[in-house]
């Protein structure tokens, strides 16, 4: 099976950098993806890295290191709506080909 | 374009009563997914569908969870008889085989509280 580990809260301020952090232990592994979920709101895709290295989209990055079995998602110039949880996902090639989600990071911003 | 489309919205039963929930993927997407997601946790997966195939349903409770998905595109995920243990938010998601496979669209899901 999989498993994900990632910090269950972080806070931080409005204009800040965050990172939030994600190990994952898995066989078949082919790529790490990240979610952001508003209360109430639909899981929604935010990253997708495959390969070591970061990858950038606007204030949010992702980054994946296949030999530590660890990846990041960073969020720059943090603003009030990006308080949601956030997901890291694992995919794998055999068995199971549906991502295999953490338990999620709850990013409160504060003023 | 439209997103994935669930119904109900929200669904409040008493125990060992039925319950169905009616899910339309995007348009396009063969691939059809049942996630359930309880209060702080991630989403699991309940079963996967390609096109009207279940393809993954090792984590589906069958004896009390059924699925379908006629024709490849809309499906519904029933619960008969409902526990208390059930209440939880119901995700229905889609994904197309192609260059953006790895994206799963998620629909705003089905809130199903017990009592």
């Amino acid at each position: 099976g999989q498993s994900l580990e990632q910090p269950s809260e972080v806070t931080a301020v409005e204009g800040a950098i965050v990172q939030i952090n994600c190990t994952y232990q898995t066989s078949g592994f082919y790529g790490l993806s990240w979610y952001q979920q508003h209360d109430g709101g639909a899981p929604t895709f935010l990253s997708y890295n495959a390969l070591d290295g970061l990858e950038e989209t606007g204030r949010f990055s992702s980054f994946l290191s296949r030999s530590d079995s660890y990846g990041y998602l960073l969020l720059q110039e943090l603003q009030m709506k990006d308080s949601a949880s956030y997901f890291c996902a694992v995919g794998v090639l055999t068995g199971r080909r549906a991502l295999t989600f953490g338990s999620g990071t709850r990013l409160q911003v504060q003023p | 374009e439209a997103g994935v489309v669930q119904s109900p919205r929200y669904k409040i039963i008493e125990k060992k009563q039925p319950v169905a929930f009616w899910c339309n993927p995007i348009s396009g997407h063969n691939t059809l997914y049942w996630y359930r997601q309880n209060l702080g946790q991630g989403p699991e997966l309940l079963i996967r569908y390609e096109n009207e195939e279940a393809v993954d349903d090792s984590q589906l409770p069958k004896d009390r969870f059924s699925a379908e998905r006629l024709k490849g595109v809309d499906s519904t995920l029933k619960i008969q008889p409902a526990e208390l243990g059930d209440s939880a938010v119901y995700l229905c998601a889609s994904s197309f085989r192609g260059k953006d496979r790895n994206t799963i669209y998620f629909g705003e899901g089905s809130w199903l509280t017990v009592v």
